[in-house]
C-alpha cells in the first residue's frame, strides 16, 4: 500500500535562509510524486511533480525536489525563503486514480 | 491545465440539513474526485466520480451520507446529508487534466455545521 510521511509538522526559517521540507514515501512501485502548497483560505496549488523522468524536479517560485529511490525520499527545497512562502505544504503520492496526501508541513517564515 | 469553479465557497448550516456543493470544470475530464479536509488535517479522498457510472467511495464514506452526481464530463456535485458538527470541513473537488500533469483542485467549500 502507498503511504506518505512528512517528517516535520512545522518548520520555521528566517527570510533569506534555505528551506527544507522532508518527505518519505512508501510504494511497491515507482510512484508519481507531487508537492502542493496551500496558502491560508486558498486552494491547493501544484508546486512540482515527479513522473519518472529527471530525478531533480524544478517547480514554481524557486522550489525544487529530488527523487531518491534508494532513500524513498522526495524532499522539497528552496535556496532562499521569502515571506510569501509561509503556507502549508503537502507531499502527495499518486497515480491515475488516487492521491495519497501526507499530513502536511506548516512553513513559517520570519523577518 | 483545467480551471475549476467550485461553489459555494463557504456556508454555515444547521445540523440535520443537507448542502450540495457544485464543481464546474472548463474542459471535459474523465475523472473527478471529491476530498475532505478536516480542521488542521490533511486531505482525504471521499470518492471518485466518473461520468455515466456510480461514484466509487473510499473506506469510511458511504453514498447515503455523501451522494454524488456526475451528469456530464464538466460538472459534478457532492451533497453532505443530514449534517452534524463533525462534518465541518473544507470539501474540495479535483480533476486530472492529463496523465502526468498533476491534479488541479477547486478552491474548496468551507462548511461549518452548527
Amino acid at each position: 500500500a502507498q503511504s506518505v510521511t512528512q517528517l516535520d509538522s512545522h518548520v520555521s526559517v528566517s527570510e533569506g535562509t534555505p528551506v527544507l521540507l522532508r518527505c518519505n514515501y512508501s510504494s511497491s512501485y515507482s510512484p508519481s510524486l507531487f508537492w502542493y502548497v496551500q496558502h491560508p483560505n486558498k486552494g491547493l496549488q501544484l508546486l512540482l511533480k515527479y513522473t519518472s523522468a529527471a530525478t531533480l524536479v524544478k517547480g514554481i517560485n524557486g522550489f525544487e525536489a529530488e527523487f531518491k529511490k534508494s532513500e524513498t525520499s522526495f524532499h522539497l527545497t528552496k535556496p532562499s525563503a521569502h515571506m510569501s512562502d509561509a503556507a502549508e505544504y503537502f507531499c502527495v503520492s499518486g497515480g491515475y486514480n488516487k492521491l495519497i496526501f501526507g499530513a502536511g508541513t506548516r512553513l513559517a517564515v520570519h523577518p | 491545465s483545467a480551471v475549476i469553479s467550485q461553489k459555494p465557497s463557504r456556508d454555515i448550516c444547521q445540523r440535520g440539513t443537507s448542502l450540495t456543493i457544485q464543481c464546474q470544470v472548463d474542459s471535459q475530464v474523465t475523472m473527478m474526485f471529491w476530498y475532505r479536509q478536516q480542521p488542521g488535517q490533511s486531505l482525504t479522498l471521499i470518492a471518485t466520480a466518473n461520468q455515466g457510472s456510480e461514484a466509487t467511495y473510499e473506506s469510511g464514506f458511504v453514498i447515503d451520507k455523501f451522494p454524488i452526481s456526475r451528469p456530464n464530463l464538466t460538472f459534478s456535485t457532492l451533497t453532505v446529508s443530514n449534517m452534524s458538527p463533525e462534518d465541518s470541513s473544507i470539501y474540495l473537488c479535483s480533476v486530472l487534466w492529463r496523465a502526468g500533469d498533476g491534479y488541479t483542485f477547486g478552491s474548496g467549500t468551507r462548511l461549518t455545521v452548527v
